[in-house]
């Protein structure tokens, strides 16, 4: 199975706009899905498909994708947005479902 | 209300067995992929498996295959992950979840709060 990339950790001004983004040869093919976990909570779907909020997610959160590429934005970040967000994909063989590593959102 | 509660975990030795359950209620079970998910301490999410809704089809990562076992029991609305061989690198909380949409193999939507499996001698 192919690997995803995100960067570690971001940091954004409350109110401000921010987008993590994950890599992947296999976003060339798939959609990802996004997901947001606050300590001690399991995950929560934000994004799914080609830019998709399920029920009860804020408009504020947004995806998009671009070659090897998939972006999750946050327009007017807010203090409850601090989290984990993860990036979820199908692999090349559409098989196995992978995470990646998980971008830890500050909001200063 | 969907609703997943997991059980079964708790301290097992290497080379060990465990089976963990996640009774679900609140929606047509039979109708939907469900899968299991785990989180090492301190660490990221790691997709384990995935089962259709009429457990006809099943899916593992390499890194469970030969040695979990992902089945259903559609008439008890009750998922089962059956673990072998297990290693302290299994040692996670492991979460039960249900596909967003019904029938579909569509992303996880809804989790159970996790059962936490400790592999150490």
């Amino acid at each position: 199975s192919s690997e995803l990339t995100q960067d570690p950790a971001v940091s954004v001004a409350l109110g401000q706009t921010v987008r993590i983004t994950c890599q992947g040869d296999s976003l060339r093919s798939y959609y990802a899905s996004w997901y947001q976990q606050k300590p001690g909570q399991a995950p929560l779907l934000v994004i799914y498909g080609k830019n998709n909020r399920p029920s009860g997610i804020p408009d504020r959160f947004s995806g998009s994708s671009s070659g090897n590429t998939a972006s999750l934005t946050i327009t007017g970040a807010q203090a409850e947005d601090e989290a984990v967000y993860y990036c979820k994909y199908r692999d090349s063989s559409g098989y196995h479902w992978v995470f990646a590593g998980g971008t830890k959102l500050t909001v200063l | 209300e969907v609703q997943l509660v997991e059980s079964g975990g708790g301290l097992v030795q290497p080379g060990g067995s465990l089976r963990l359950s996640c009774a679900a209620s609140g929606f047509t079970f039979s109708s939907y992929w469900m899968h299991w998910v785990r989180q090492a301490p301190g660490k990221g999410l790691v997709w384990v498996s995935r089962i259709n809704s009429d457990g006809s089809i099943t899916r593992y990562a390499d890194s469970v295959k030969g040695r979990f076992s992902i089945s259903r029991d559609n008439a008890k609305n009750t998922l089962y992950l059956q673990m072998n061989s297990l290693r302290a690198e299994d040692t996670a909380v492991y979460y039960c979840a249900r596909a967003r949409g019904d029938y579909g193999d569509y992303e996880v939507a809804f989790w159970g709060q996790g059962t936490l499996v400790t592999v150490s001698s």
